[in-house]
């Protein structure tokens, strides 16, 4: 079946460090591709999303590129700041319903 | 204007107690869901509604029950809570079911704690 593997957390960083937080998915088929954001105490937010090979999803300064031949989609921002601290989880979707990654919680030191 | 909005937020009621979530969602969404998150984080599908209809009823014990009136709700009722019924329950809508490719819209979650 589907899966998608992350890696765990937490990660810890200074404030405009470079982030990477890597993912790789198991799927049957063309799966649709997504990282989620979850802030304290809040519900899960779509950050960004890819539907095809070699697609680069792109928001608020994070990127991650669907790679088929490694079945990878790794998060990646240039600078991190304070207020992105947060868990994020990675996502497919094979159709009719999506399976999550077991999230990594990112701490940004000011 | 809340996107999808589930009352309440937080619940806490003893073992054995009978109490229902409910979730509305005003996007026009086909689509719908009931996600269960552990206190490790962890997400797992429970029930998905397709303009009313379950297309998603995973391994979840018969104690819990959705029902979806119309297309923009969908509420979880559960029976004889035990203590390992406590997590965060999420809501989601999303447009299609079938490609998945919009990815979901989250209500903010409902913290279940059964003592």
């Amino acid at each position: 079946g589907n899966s998608v593997t992350q890696m765990e957390g937490p990660v810890t960083l200074s404030e405009e460090a470079f982030l990477t937080i890597n993912c790789t998915y198991t799927a049957t088929g063309y799966p649709s591709l997504f990282w989620y954001v979850q802030y304290p105490g809040e519900g899960l937010q779509l950050l960004l999303k890819a539907t095809k090979a070699d697609d680069k999803g792109s928001n608020k300064g994070f990127e991650a590129t669907y790679r088929k031949e490694t079945t990878s989609f790794h998060l990646e921002k240039g600078s991190v700041q304070v207020s992105d601290s947060a868990v994020y989880f990675c996502a497919l979707n094979g159709g009719f319903k999506t399976i999550f990654g077991a999230g990594t919680r990112l701490f940004v030191k000011a | 204007d809340t996107a999808v909005s589930q009352t309440p937020k937080y619940l806490v009621t003893q073992m054995g107690n009978d109490k229902s979530i409910k979730c509305e969602q005003n996007l026009g969404h086909d689509t719908m869901y009931w996600y269960k998150q552990d206190s490790k984080k962890f997400l797992k599908i429970m029930f998905s509604y397709n303009n009313k209809e379950l297309i998603i009823n995973e391994t979840v014990p018969n104690r819990f029950s959705p029902k979806s009136p119309d297309k923009a709700h969908l509420n979880l009722h559960i029976n004889s809570l035990e203590l390992g019924d406590s997590a965060v329950y999420f809501c989601a809508s999303s447009q299609r079911s079938d490609t998945g490719e919009n990815g979901y819209t989250f209500g903010s979650g409902t913290r279940l704690t059964v003592v």
